[in-house]
């Protein structure tokens, strides 16, 4: 069973598009992330969300935007593609904020 | 903000050599992780360490959290083909007043048969 699955695992679309990567975990964690992999591999946090409490990382633009409908769930739609969002895209889930967290296998986002 | 900064950033060696990668912060850490990350995949924890001068093993892995809490090593023994990958180490932060998960910048390891 897959601990932490995210779809589409590729998604190419074209800027000015909107688009949502889903995100589901069986774990029984009670916080989720949304995390940026870049060209040089580079894992930056986007979102954090814990029992309905979500931090933002003040760099992520307005255009990306979490939603969670349940604890096992954490959604990241995005507005308005641009090129730059053009990356590697990891959901991850773990007890709490300070404990190992547990990753998806990433969403290749190609923006044309 | 905490960063941690991994070295080296790549390593290119012979199977069965034995591989050796450290990372560092200017600022305490609590917890060290260290995570292997294969082509196509999201990264996977290999070991967790909670404890100053603490030394865990998994298998041919042997990672150790340093004593200034500044710094962790990570070991791979008798290297084969499947560790190639990106190793990152991660460590909590925090980050608008909540302690968050951030990463090293990885070192990538190649190896040749």
């Amino acid at each position: 069973d897959t601990a932490v699955s995210q779809t589409p695992k590729y998604l190419v679309t074209q800027m000015g598009n909107d688009k949502s990567i889903k995100c589901e975990q069986n774990l029984g964690h009670d916080t989720m992330y949304w995390y940026k992999q870049d060209s040089k591999k580079f894992l930056k946090i986007m979102f954090s969300y814990n029992n309905k409490e979500l931090i933002i990382n003040e760099t992520v633009p307005n255009r990306f935007s979490p939603k969670s409908p349940d604890k096992a769930h954490l959604n990241l739609h995005i507005n308005s593609l641009e090129l730059g969002d053009s990356a590697v895209y990891f959901c991850a889930s773990s007890f709490g904020e300070n404990t190992e967290a547990f990753f998806g296998q990433g969403t290749r986002l190609t923006v044309v | 903000g905490q960063q941690l900064n991994q070295s080296p950033q790549s390593m290119f060696i012979q199977e069965g050599e034995d591989v050796s990668m450290n990372c560092t912060s200017s600022s305490i850490f609590n917890t060290w992780l260290w995570y292997k990350q294969d082509p196509g995949e999201g990264p996977v924890l290999l070991i967790a360490l909670y404890k100053a001068g603490e030394l865990t093993s998994n298998g041919r892995l042997t990672a150790q959290f340093g004593i200034t809490r500044k710094d962790s090593f990570l070991n791979i023994s008798a290297s084969i083909p499947s560790d190639v990958g990106i190793y990152f180490c991660a460590g909590p932060a925090f980050i608008q007043g909540a302690q968050k998960l951030v990463f090293g910048q990885g070192t990538r390891l190649t190896i040749n048969p």
